[in-house]
């Protein structure tokens, strides 16, 4: 069966400090990975994806993610957090044999201090 | 990009009622949809898959007598919480596959569901 892991539930930065969290997949075949991101009081929003080709993958807000498919990870980094990028981020994958069924991983709360 | 909207977006509701949430595809048609619950401050659970025209199929240890799910159209999909109790209060959220068969799930804003 499908699973996400991630490693780090909680993480405090400092502004402009550079973040990377990661993120664990089990599963054999050909997946699609995804990072989404939760601020408070809001609906999940994607960051970015990952279907095939390059395996740097550049998102939205100046996020990016790099698959590495002989470690099976995923893992989320930007250069320089801001207070403004606390939230609590998902990793999620699903797969064409999996029905598309998208698992998500535990979640990473992040919290930027000012 | 793709809309997926839900309704309500928060439902209060007196223990033991039936509560149904609509999730629906706004500018595309999703023969698949699928439904999380998330309990505050943790993940996304995968409750069932939804699938146009056909039965829901519930992942192990949700009870589809409690969550009936009916997914009538391309568009449209609703999860009824049957005789709701406190314990189902939680965030619900729906997402749609596009038909064209793309990877990408596009997520609804969720409902909010407390049962007094």
């Amino acid at each position: 069966a499908q699973s996400v892991s991630q490693h780090n539930h909680h993480v405090i930065l400092s502004e402009a400090a550079s973040l990377e969290l990661g993120c664990n997949y089990s599963y054999g075949g050909t997946v699609n990975l995804f990072w989404y991101v939760q601020y408070p009081g809001q609906h999940l929003q994607l960051l970015l994806k990952y279907f095939s080709g390059d395996p740097l993958v550049k998102g939205i807000k100046g996020f990016e993610a790099e698959f590495i498919k002989s470690k099976f990870s995923f893992n989320l980094r930007k250069p320089s957090v801001q207070w403004s990028d606390t939230a609590e981020y998902f990793c999620a994958v699903n797969a064409r044999t999996g029905g598309f069924k998208t698992i998500f991983g535990a979640g990473t709360r992040l919290f930027v201090k000012a | 990009g793709a809309v997926v909207s839900q309704h309500p977006s928060r439902v209060i509701c007196k223990s033991g009622t039936s509560v149904k949430i609509e999730c629906r595809s706004l500018d595309f048609q999703a023969t698949t949809m699928f439904w999380y619950r998330q309990f505050p401050k943790k993940s996304l659970m995968l409750m069932a898959t939804s699938n146009e025209g056909s039965k829901a199929t519930y992942e192990q240890g949700v009870e589809k007598d409690k969550f009936l799910i009916n997914h009538a159209s391309l568009t449209l999909s609703t999860l009824t919480v049957t005789s709701a109790h406190p314990e189902d209060s939680s965030f619900y959220i729906c997402s749609a596959r596009d038909q064209g068969g793309y990877n990408e799930q596009f997520f609804g804003p969720g409902t909010r569901l407390t049962v007094l």
